[in-house]
């Protein structure tokens, strides 16, 4: 699977718009490219996922440039509660098996 | 609540000792993955299974082991623990092999002493 980097923490502040970069240069042509979100002592939760261009639920936006190299979660006005570390993956959806989490980006969300 | 239910919540156990975690899928996933978090390793997979036959084994130890029952409930055998085997355990599902959008439980704490 493609080795994914992203940084470690980022702050910000309420209301602000935060948007996590993961750097995937390996990426393979059947790769996708999947965010999830965990709380503290909580499970993973899927956030989001793409191929290529841009793909926005109610909770982010992810975009994906043409190259594929990186990706950029975006999440629009945050609040307190969106402090968590989030974990870009990229792997081919048939893997299924092998969902490999890296460090992940620790986001700490202040009044 | 995600639908996968985990069980027990907590458990403290002496070295030496054997445990048994539970997982319950959400209803109608056929795949069970288990994955274990502690501060130093991160999130690693331990093994998948689908629809009661073993997929996949990642970093899971020998004296670990798992197994999917005909209900797909899904239950992890940690045997003759080591302080190291503290961590939170979690079991996730996903309909059919899955597309990367897993269905995760809020984790067995093992605290081994």
């Amino acid at each position: 699977l493609a080795k994914t980097t992203q940084p470690i923490s980022m702050d910000s502040y309420e209301g602000q718009e935060v948007n996590i970069t993961c750097s995937h240069n390996n990426i393979a042509t059947n790769d996708y490219i999947t965010w999830y979100q965990q709380f503290p002592s909580q499970g993973p939760r899927f956030i989001i996922q793409g191929y290529k261009t841009k793909v926005t639920n109610e909770v982010a936006s992810l975009f994906i440039p043409a190259d594929r190299k990186s990706s950029t979660l975006s999440l629009p006005r945050v609040s307190l509660s969106d402090t968590a570390v989030y974990y870009c993956l990229v792997g081919p959806r048939s893997a299924g098996n092998k969902l490999t989490f890296g460090g992940g980006t620790r986001v700490l969300v202040k009044p | 609540d995600s639908g996968v239910t985990q069980t027990p919540k907590h458990l403290i156990t002496a070295t030496g000792q054997r445990v048994t975690l539970r997982c319950s899928p959400r209803s109608g996933d056929l795949s069970v993955y288990w994955y274990q978090q502690s501060l130093d390793q991160g999130l690693q997979f331990l093994i998948q299974y689908y629809n009661g036959e073993e997929r996949a084994k990642g970093n899971i130890l020998e004296r670990f082991s798992a197994q999917q029952f005909p209900d797909l409930h899904s239950e992890l055998n940690l045997s003759s623990l080591e302080l190291g085997d503290s961590a939170l355990y979690f079991c996730a599902s996903s309909v059919e092999l899955g597309q990367g959008d897993y269905t995760f439980g809020s984790g067995t704490r093992l605290t081994v002493v």
